[in-house]
This record gives C-alpha cells, structure tokens and sequence, in this order.
C-alpha cells in the first residue's frame, strides 16, 4: 500500500487552464503539506494542513488554493496556470517530530 | 542567505571512498535536523534523522554542532547505489514545515 498517494503523475496543460491534484495518505498523520521543487531543484514549501486546517500559507500566488476535505486527504487547485507554474509537486505528510513522508510527486508541465 | 546552505556538488568519487557532505544553517532555533535523499526524479526519503550526541546507521554517520549550526554526513565504502542527491534539512519548530538545503549531488563510479 502507498503511504502518501498523489494524482496525476504527470500532467501537461495550457497556459490558463485550471488543473487539480490529489493527494491522500494512509498514514494516519495530523498534518499534511505541499512542497515545489523547481528547476533548480529546490524544495520550497507551499502550504500547510494540521487535521483540516491550514496553519502554514507562504507566499503563495492566490491562483493556488489547497483544500482539505479531511486530515488523510489535501488537495491542490490551481487556476490560470503559467509557464512559470512548470515544476514538480510534492505532498507529505508527517506526525510529531518524526520527518516526513513524501508522495511521489505530479510533474506539471505548463505550455 | 539562505536558510539552509550546502554545497550543491557534484562530488564524484571512486567506489569505496569515504566522502563528506557539509551544510549551515541560519536560524538558532532550529529544533529538528534531517538528511534525506533523492533519486533522479523521484521524491526525497528520510535518510536519517541527525542528534546533537551524532549518530551512525551502518556506512552513514551525521553529525550536528548546534554551536557552529553545522550539520554533516559521513559515508563510508561508498557503494554505487549512493549516487543520488543529499538534502540537509532543519525544522524550525516540532512539526513544523522542514526547510530544504539545495542539495548535494553525488556521484559514485566504478
């Protein structure tokens, strides 16, 4: 069973279409995240969720908008996609002082 | 500055060397420290957490200097299969968000 799940692998768009991807995990963790790795391969974190409620929200274009139906799940929406918005996607997911558990990632390409 | 600074590499070794990553980091209160590793396109996976007295899972020993905010990691007998990219990563406050270093690429060759 995959502990952290995400969909899609892969996704291709145009510029100024919205996209969603999901996540869930089985874990049992409280808080679940959003990470992006750009080209330079540097992870930065987007957002945050602890049992449904968001507690970390960076400096985030507002065309980003998480949604966490429940604490095993934490979705991600993004309208008016740009090209700038190319880039891999990660969620985690972690409990207490224990480092995280990363999903395998959604490789948005924006054209 | 960056938070977390390492030298992003790459260091290519012969099989069998013992070679050694380096990272700082800027905030003192820094609760929680971790090396993770990453394969080409994949996602990154907790390599070990790192503690204040150092410790060591088999080839790999970290090291932490809270003094200095300097964290390192030792391998040893380098294997082909370490060939992947180091993250040095520290967390600000339990459970908090982990803030990533750039990651140092390692490459092992025969």
């Amino acid at each position: 069973d995959t502990a952290v799940s995400q969909t899609p692998k892969y996704l291709v768009t145009q510029m100024g279409n919205d996209k969603s991807i999901k996540c869930e995990q089985n874990l049992g963790h409280d808080t679940m995240y959003w990470y992006k790795q750009d080209s330079k391969k540097f992870l930065k974190i987007m957002f945050s969720y602890n049992n449904k409620e968001l507690i970390i929200n960076e400096t985030v274009p507002n065309r980003f908008s998480p949604k966490s139906p429940d604490k095993a799940h934490l979705n991600l929406h993004i309208n008016s996609l740009e090209l700038g918005d190319s880039a891999v996607y990660f969620c985690a997911s972690s409990q207490g002082r224990d480092g995280y558990t990363f999903g395998s990632g959604t490789r948005l390409t924006v054209v | 500055r960056k938070e977390v600074e390492q030298d992003p590499g790459p260091f290519n070794v012969p099989e069998g060397a013992t070679v050694a990553f380096n990272c700082t980091y800027s905030n003192s209160a820094s609760q929680s420290f971790f090396w993770y590793r990453q394969d080409c396109r994949k996602e990154p996976k907790l390599l070990m957490s790192v503690y204040s007295s150092g410790n060591e899972d088999g080839r790999f020993t970290a090291q932490l200097n809270r003094a200095s905010q300097y964290i390192s990691l030792l391998i040893r007998d380098s294997k082909l299969s370490d060939s992947a990219t180091y993250l040095c990563v520290v967390n600000i406050r339990n459970g908090g968000k982990l803030i990533f270093g750039q990651g140092t690429e390692l490459s092992v060759k025969p």
